[in-house]
């Protein structure tokens, strides 16, 4: 398996700042993942972080307002800009790995409440 | 576009009992099929992953089958315990969706003492 981790866990921020999230990987990993999960919905993903190029966004999501980096194997960033209420979700990133199988892990998630 | 529904969306049990957690979904042509839990205020935790070839998998009190031909799947929960209570999200993957999942509506199980 592999052990993610997610920072900060939790954030209150007011509306029109930005909040940069962190996920960290304890192994290489092939692919990583951002998905939101609006209150009481499930997860829809964002888009796919690709190693040393641009992200993959899916429908609905666009690099102005969700930027990702993913610098290395083992690392990525998703940053929520100019963020308003509609914003207010948890963001979870999630990795797949040649050495985990088929199966994807999740991050812990980060809470984010925007005023 | 592939859409996932779960059914029921909420659950409430006795402990002890056999239950059974139902999903669907439209498009057949899937990779694979995950279940996973989610506690609150946490993130999601890997149950079961079913290749599309394959028609159950078991783990501990948890078996989970795939039909994939009718486009459905079910989570069966052996001697329910409160420790089982959490939101059951199933997932799939498309052939070709390179590892994307959608992901069903959830069912928020709770086992009572």
């Amino acid at each position: 398996s592999a052990v993610i981790s997610q920072k900060p866990s939790r954030d209150i921020c007011q509306r029109g700042t930005s909040l940069t999230i962190q996920c960290q990987v304890d192994s290489q990993v092939t692919m990583m993942f951002w998905y939101r999960q609006q209150p009481g919905q499930s997860l829809t993903l964002i888009a796919t972080a690709n190693q040393g190029s641009e992200a993959t966004y899916e429908s609905g999501f666009v690099i102005d307002k969700f930027p990702i980096s993913r610098p290395n194997l083992t690392f990525s960033t998703l940053t929520v800009s100019n963020m308003s209420p509609e914003d207010s979700s948890i963001y979870l990133c999630s990795v797949v790995g040649q050495a985990l199988g088929e199966t994807q892990y999740f991050g812990p998630g980060t809470r984010l409440l925007v005023l | 576009k592939q859409e996932v529904t779960q059914i029921p969306a909420a659950l409430s049990v006795p402990e002890g009992e056999n239950l059974v957690l139902n999903c669907s979904f439209t498009d057949s042509a899937i990779y694979n099929l995950q279940w996973f839990r989610q506690d609150p205020g946490k993130g999601l935790t890997s149950l079961l992953l079913i290749q599309s070839s394959q028609r159950e998998q078991t783990s501990g009190r948890l078996n989970a089958s795939l039909d994939k031909s009718s486009g459905r799947s079910t989570l069966y929960i052996a001697a329910s315990q409160p420790g089982d209570s959490a939101t059951y999200l199933c997932a799939v993957e498309l052939t070709g969706g390179g590892n994307k999942l959608t992901f069903g509506t959830g069912t928020q199980l709770k086992v009572e003492l």
